[in-house]
């Protein structure tokens, strides 16, 4: 069964690291969205690409990157960790059409210490 | 006024009972509806999509109202396993105008 795979689960690194958070799937969808969700707030858009070598900013952007260099994967990477981007991060991908609804990884909850 | 808004519950109903959430979106050109379930920090699960006309999977039904601009959820007999946050979910044309609201909290209680 196709699906949408988010590595690693947990994690905790320290500040001022560099983190990549890796997201996979194999429903050949053609867009992938990054969202991180905290207590308090609903879920934010990080990054989005509509295909191969497209990314855009989404909401909540600063101190993230992605890049797309194939259909299955776009991992997100936290340039210089801050405590601030602890959180619970989700991958999520759909077909085309603004229509088609978006399917989640499991998430990856990221501790900044 | 937010993009999206949600009853703010909790909502605490006994097993059996019927349930009604409703959700208010102010971008008059959003074109396509959604509902899905959360549980306890998982990942959102797509629940149902809302169309025009209202449809029913099961117990489930939704709601749009254009004109009024909000779109519901009514569960009825609930079931314990329907406790979980419920999120409604708004699309305008472009992909960055995908809006989550911020969830309303159902609990069912025995």
């Amino acid at each position: 069964d196709a699906e949408i795979t988010q590595s690693p689960r947990h994690k905790i690194t320290e500040t001022g690291r560099q983190v990549t958070l890796a997201c996979h799937q194999t429903w050949n969808h053609n867009n992938m969205f990054w969202y991180r969700q905290d207590l308090g707030h609903g879920l934010r858009l990080i990054h989005y690409s509509y295909g191969v070598q497209d990314t855009n900013k989404g909401e909540v952007s600063d101190g993230y990157s992605v890049s797309r260099s194939n259909t299955e994967d776009l991992p997100l990477t936290l340039e210089s960790a801050a405590s601030s981007q602890t959180s619970v991060y989700f991958c999520a991908s759909s077909a085309g059409h603004p229509n088609q609804p978006q399917h989640f990884g499991d998430g990856t909850r990221l501790s900044i210490l | 006024r937010k993009e999206v808004e949600q009853d703010p519950g909790p909502f605490n109903v006994p097993e059996g009972a019927t349930v009604a959430f409703n959700c208010t979106y102010s971008n008059s050109a959003s074109q396509s509806f959604f509902w899905y379930r959360q549980d306890c920090r998982k990942e959102p699960k797509l629940l149902m999509s809302v169309y025009s006309s209202g449809n029913e999977d099961g117990r489930f039904t939704a709601q749009l109202n254009r004109a009024s601009q909000y779109i519901s959820l009514l569960i009825r007999d609930s079931k314990l396993s329907d406790s979980a946050t419920y999120l409604c979910v708004v699309n305008s044309a472009s992909y960055d105008k995908v809006i989550f609201g911020p969830g309303t909290s159902l609990s069912v209680i025995p």
